[in-house]
């Protein structure tokens, strides 16, 4: 079965503590993106990579990190110089000439 | 920069009602526009994909258009059933992918 899998599903962290969440790909998918979601408000981007070993800052960037060792995986960390790390965190993937984003299932993180 | 908008922020209706989601963006030099379905708590499921040169696709009940030159796209569902219950996000394709916030949709049995 091909897609996405973000674990874990729910993830709660103290304040100052930094936090990594997971996205791994099996659909061969050469650009890998990470979005941010809150409440009322659309998706927005926080780092993108199109290519092993290179990844983009999104709009959102700051208080956030990634990696990109592997084609199938792209770790985002959340550290603790993000102000309001509390909120819904998905992953998604699409094909090097292809316009069609793919998601995962999501992670919900609460930092408290 | 895009920006895009979508009205009604919410929408309930009875089962059976057909009815209509709009999209709005701001630039229309698109690549393509896709139409997502989210429920609760979970990820986006792609519902439909309209390249910059179509004016329309169709998936079953669900059917999407596309008006580039003014900034609209719509998502018709027909037969309204209390399953299509969900947000409904676009997503904006220039050189990335911008979101709308949402229609919570709310079918009546």
């Amino acid at each position: 079965d091909g897609g996405i899998t973000q674990s874990p599903k729910y993830l709660f962290r103290k304040e100052g503590q930094n936090v990594t969440l997971s996205c791994e790909q099996n659909l061969n998918h050469d650009a890998m993106y990470w979005y941010r979601q809150d409440p009322g408000q659309g998706l927005r981007l926080i780092y993108y990579s199109q290519i092993v070993n290179d990844f983009q800052k999104g709009d959102i960037a700051e208080g956030y990190s990634v990696s990109r060792e592997k084609k199938e995986s792209f770790p985002l960390t959340v550290t603790s110089a993000q102000k309001n790390p509390t909120a819904f965190y998905l992953c998604a993937s699409k094909k090097r000439n292809s316009y069609e984003q793919y998601f995962g299932p999501g992670t919900r993180l609460t930092v408290t | 920069k895009q920006e895009v908008t979508q009205i009604p922020a919410a929408l309930s209706v009875p089962e059976g009602e057909n009815l209509v989601l709009n999209c709005s963006f701001t630039d229309s030099a698109i690549y393509n526009l896709q139409w997502f379905r989210q429920d609760p708590g979970k990820g986006l499921t792609s519902l439909l994909l309209i390249q910059s040169s179509q004016r329309e696709q169709t998936s079953g009940r669900l059917n999407a258009s596309l008006d580039k030159s003014s900034g609209r796209s719509t998502l018709y569902i027909a037969a309204s059933q209390p399953g299509d219950s969900a947000t409904y996000l676009c997503g904006v394709n220039n050189n990335d992918m911008r979101f709308g916030a949402g229609t919570r949709l709310t079918v009546k049995p």
